[in-house]
């Protein structure tokens, strides 16, 4: 059955510093890969998409890269602030109609 | 522009009575619609999605139902309630022909 993992529950690093959180999965082969914010209480918010057929995209301090190789997709968020800190879920769509989430990423900042 | 209410916004239910959650979607029409809980502490989990009035994918078999009586409702439903359903309940669909999701303010459901 489809899967993603994200490769750690939690991440905790400094301010100023690139958080890199990991988004893997196995038996899909998604025609898109996006990202997204989620702060407690909330529903997600969405951040970035990126195409089977694309490497990397950014968005101001955002940068995503998709490996379809790899099976894997890295976002990062450079020069981190504490107001960064959230839940940042990635999720998998393809030809159907159906997006499927992971489980997320819980990300701290501290100062 | 599109928007997504959801209500109630919390409920608070005993095990075994029914459940009905509305989601409707206005700045859109036939709009893909999709249902997804969240337990406390854990990701997004599709429970269904409709791509149209009447039409329904049930993606996790259990003891909720989901139904599309127009273009623009979704609502989803249970006979008898489960501790197992306690969750936070988000409706979402895709903003404009994109594919990104945009969600509703969700309801927070605790069965007792």
């Amino acid at each position: 059955s489809q899967k993603i993992e994200q490769n750690s529950e939690a991440l905790n690093i400094q301010e100023g510093k690139t958080a890199t959180l990991t988004c893997n999965y196995t038996n899909y082969s998604p025609a898109y890969l996006q990202w997204y914010r989620q702060d407690p209480g909330r529903g997600p918010v969405f951040l970035l998409l990126i195409r089977e057929n694309e490497k990397e995209k950014r968005k101001e301090r955002l940068k995503v890269t998709f490996d379809t190789t790899l099976k894997q997709s890295l976002f990062h968020i450079t020069a981190s602030q504490p107001a960064d800190s959230a839940t940042y879920l990635c999720a998998l769509g393809g030809s159907a109609s159906k997006i499927i989430f992971g489980s997320g990423t819980r990300l701290s900042i501290r100062p | 522009s599109q928007t997504i209410h959801q209500w109630p916004a919390t409920l608070v239910q005993p095990v075994g009575s029914p459940l009905s959650l509305e989601c409707t979607v206005e700045g859109t029409s036939n709009p893909n619609l999709y249902w997804y809980r969240q337990a406390a502490g854990r990701g997004l989990q599709l429970l269904f999605y409709s791509v149209g009035i009447g039409q329904i994918s049930s993606e996790v078999p259990q003891n909720l139902s989901a139904s599309r009586p127009q273009d623009r409702q979704f609502i989803l439903s249970s006979k008898k309630l489960l501790l197992s359903d306690s969750g936070f309940y988000l409706c979402a669909a895709p903003i404009g022909l994109a594919s990104e999701q945009y969600f509703g303010p969700g309801t927070r459901l605790t069965v007792t």
